[in-house]
């Protein structure tokens, strides 16, 4: 069974510039979170979709970022435009529907570099 | 708020020798609690989960933590240390089993010498 996966797993780009990362969760899985981890500090939630709908953007720092999944499957998340303070690295985590023994199943992440 | 305290950054140990992470954390009720281990060019792995019940929880690749209320505290613990634990480690809280609901603390990087 294939895991999360993470494209691309490195992106380095000018401030002011757009980037796009993508997440592919594990097939079947109605569950899928997006996490940032900046300057090697605590991991911090982003957001949550259920299928293709948004259950939580609580943790969306401002509107330069924008999270999409379309028809419930693949999701990305578009930083326009980047800052230097965007740089870290972003994690996508997925899991089933349902709470009882929910795991989370988590990328590699994709390392951002802000120049 | 929940909060989680690792205070440890880097921590070094001879392969072999005895292991523990010190995880603490604040929450005003009975938390989850987790740690996760990232591995070089891996994603984050669920090594174990407290949820209830027995305070002294078994985990994958030999780990195990103890939950103790008294001290708010989920240390991990691995007695004898590979080479290939050299990683990454996270404490993890949450008020359910939810991910958007989890507090992660900001890691520790464990070494492994020869």
């Amino acid at each position: 069974e294939a895991g999360v996966t993470q494209f691309p797993s490195h992106s380095v780009i000018e401030k002011g510039q757009t980037v796009t990362l993508r997440c592919d969760p594990i097939s079947g899985h109605d569950n899928l979170y997006w996490y940032r981890r900046v300057m090697g500090k605590e991991i911090k939630f982003l957001l949550h979709f259920v299928k293709e709908s948004k259950q939580d953007e609580s943790g969306m720092p401002n509107n330069r970022f924008l999270a999409e999944r379309t028809g419930g499957t693949y999701s990305t998340l578009k930083v326009q435009p980047a800052e230097l303070e965007d740089s870290g690295v972003y994690f996508c985590a997925s899991s089933q529907q349902g709470r009882t023994n929910e795991k989370l199943f988590f990328g590699s992440g994709t390392q951002l570099s802000v120049l | 708020a929940q909060s989680v305290t690792q205070p440890d950054i880097h921590i070094t140990v001879s392969e072999g020798a005895s292991l523990e992470l010190r995880c603490n954390y604040s929450y005003g009720a009975t938390p989850y609690l987790f740690w996760y281990v990232q591995s070089p060019g891996q994603g984050l792995q669920l090594l174990l989960k407290y949820f209830s019940g027995d305070t002294l929880v078994q985990g994958i690749k030999g780990f195990e933590a103890e939950f103790k209320r008294s001290q708010s505290s989920f240390n991990l613990r691995k007695p004898s240390v590979h080479w290939s634990d050299a990683a990454e480690y996270f404490c993890a809280v949450g008020r359910d089993n939810y991910g958007q609901n989890f507090v992660f603390g900001p890691g520790t990087r464990l070494s492994v010498l020869p």
